[in-house]
């Protein structure tokens, strides 16, 4: 059982255009919400997180949106840039454990 | 601030062999996080210690897969004997587990390979 789902396993854009990343879950239990980077051969890098009782977190160019009804989150990255290339978890948290999707490779292409 | 350490990076063992990872957390984080991570998927966890108890292994196969955390401080993983489809990257992360939003340091990891 998937609790986790990230239904697009690449995504290509733009520098300077904005970044999508889409994550649905299942588990109505999750507290919150946390979205982690990870480059190749480094263990994965905390991004920004959102409570389940918010609707929007902002840090900088990053933006993550959470719909409850729905069950459904999105990180929005504006402006791209290149080094932000890497892989894209989505994990939904409760009790201090994370349960992860299986990630976005997001290219920014110069 | 140092961070989560992990060795070795690199292992090569042949199946039905045994192997250990070895895991330093960062310094005064209370809970210590065991995770499998399989090309192509996300980080699954495998065992979830707070100080030098388990919270949660059931996703721990124990049959093969053993764990322990001496005095709430560093933590080994050991798997006896190996099989091919635990070739993965063991991600070893603390975290201080005291309020919300609480996020997961993780270290480099340890890509092992079973042959």
């Amino acid at each position: 059982d998937q609790q986790v789902k990230q239904n697009s396993p690449s995504l290509s854009v733009q520098e300077g255009r904005i970044s999508i990343l889409n994550c649905d879950y299942t588990n109505s239990m999750f507290d919150y919400f946390l979205w982690y980077k990870k480059y190749p051969a480094e263990g994965p890098t905390f991004l920004i997180s959102i409570s389940s009782i918010k609707d929007k977190n902002e840090d900088g160019r990053f933006t993550v949106f959470l719909n409850k009804s729905a069950k459904h989150l999105s990180l929005h990255i504006v402006p791209s840039q290149p080094g932000d290339s890497a892989v894209y978890f989505c994990s939904g948290g409760s009790n201090y454990k994370l349960t992860f999707g299986k990630g976005t490779l997001l290219t920014v292409n110069p | 601030e140092a961070g989560v350490a992990q060795s070795p990076r690199y292992k090569i063992i042949e199946k039905r062999q045994s192997v250990a990872f070895w895991c330093n957390p960062i310094s005064g984080h209370a809970t210590l996080y065991w995770y499998q991570q399989i090309l192509g998927q996300g980080p699954k966890l495998l065992i979830q210690f707070q100080n030098n108890g388990v919270v949660d292994d059931s996703q721990l196969p124990k049959d093969r897969f053993s764990a322990e955390r001496l005095k709430g401080v560093d933590s080994t993983l050991k798997i006896q004997p190996a099989k091919l489809e635990d070739s993965a990257v063991y991600l070893c992360a603390s975290s201080l587990a005291t309020g919300t939003n609480e996020k997961l340091f993780f270290g480099s990891g340890t890509q092992l390979s079973v042959l």
